[in-house]
C-alpha cells in the first residue's frame, strides 16, 4: 500500500522569499504523484502533477516539483512566494494501476509574512 | 455550472440525526469520489463511482455510512445515526474519465459539526 509523509506541518516564509515543501512516499513502483492547494472555503486545485519522463515538473502559479526516485521524495518549490500563496499544500500519490484513488498526506500549512 | 459543487456548505446535526451530503459533479464526468478530511488531515478516501456503479467503498468507517449515485450523475452520501467523530468536511471530486492521469476537481466540501 502507498503511504505519503509532509514532515512540516507549518511554514512561515516572507513575500519574495523562497519556498520549499517537503513530500516523502512509499511505493513499490513509479507511482503517480501529485501537489493539491487548499485556501479557506475553496476546494482542493491541482498545482502539478508527475506520471512518469522528465523529473522536475512545471505547474500553475509557478510552482514547481521534482522527483527523486533514489530519495522517494517529491518536493514542491516556488522560487519567490507571493501573499496569495498562503494556504495549506497536500501531496499525493496513486497507484498506476488504479482508478484514481489519492492518499493524501496530512498537509503543510503555509503563512506568508510581509 | 464549471465546476464540482456540493450541498449544504455547512450541516449542524444532533447526535443521533440522519444526514444527506450532496455532490453535483461536472457534467459529462465518469468519475466521482468521496473523500473525509478531518480537522489538521489529509483528505481520506470513502468512496469511488464509475457512473452509477459504485466500484470502491473500502474507505466507509462504518455501516452508518452509505452512498449512491443513481443516475450516474448527482451523488449523495448518508450518514445515519451520526457519532461526533463523523464531524469533518466531506468532499467530492469528479473526472471526465477513469484513472490517475485524469485530473480530479474538487468541490468546496460540506462541513459537517455532529453535536
Amino acid at each position: 500500500a502507498q503511504s505519503v509523509t509532509q514532515p512540516d506541518i507549518h511554514i512561515t516564509v516572507s513575500e519574495g522569499a523562497s519556498l520549499e515543501l517537503r513530500c516523502n512516499y512509499s511505493y513499490g513502483a513509479t507511482p503517480y504523484l501529485f501537489w493539491y492547494v487548499q485556501s479557506p472555503g475553496q476546494g482542493l486545485q491541482l498545482l502539478l502533477k508527475y506520471f512518469s519522463g522528465d523529473t522536475l515538473v512545471q505547474g500553475i502559479k509557478g510552482f514547481e516539483a521534482e522527483f527523486k526516485r533514489s530519495q522517494s521524495s517529491f518536493n514542491l518549490r516556488k522560487p519567490s512566494v507571493h501573499w496569495s500563496d498562503a494556504a495549506e499544500y497536500f501531496c499525493a500519490v496513486g497507484a498506476t494501476d488504479s482508478w484514481g484513488k489519492f492518499q493524501f498526506g496530512a498537509g503543510t500549512q503555509v503563512v506568508v509574512t510581509p | 455550472g464549471a465546476g464540482v459543487s456540493q450541498s449544504p456548505r455547512y450541516k449542524v446535526a444532533k447526535r443521533g440525526q440522519d444526514v444527506a451530503l450532496r455532490c453535483d459533479p461536472i457534467s459529462g464526468h465518469v468519475s466521482l469520489f468521496w473523500y473525509q478530511q478531518a480537522l489538521g488531515q489529509g483528505p481520506e478516501f470513502l468512496t469511488y463511482f464509475q457512473n452509477e456503479a459504485q466500484l470502491d467503498k473500502s474507505g466507509l468507517p462504518s455501516d452508518r455510512f452509505f452512498a449512491e449515485r443513481p443516475e450516474g450523475s448527482v451523488s449523495t452520501l448518508k450518514i445515519q445515526r451520526t457519532q461526533q467523530e463523523d464531524s469533518a468536511v466531506y468532499l467530492c471530486a469528479s473526472s471526465f474519465l477513469a484513472g490517475l492521469t485524469d485530473t480530479q476537481y474538487f468541490g468546496p466540501g460540506t462541513r459537517l459539526t455532529v453535536l
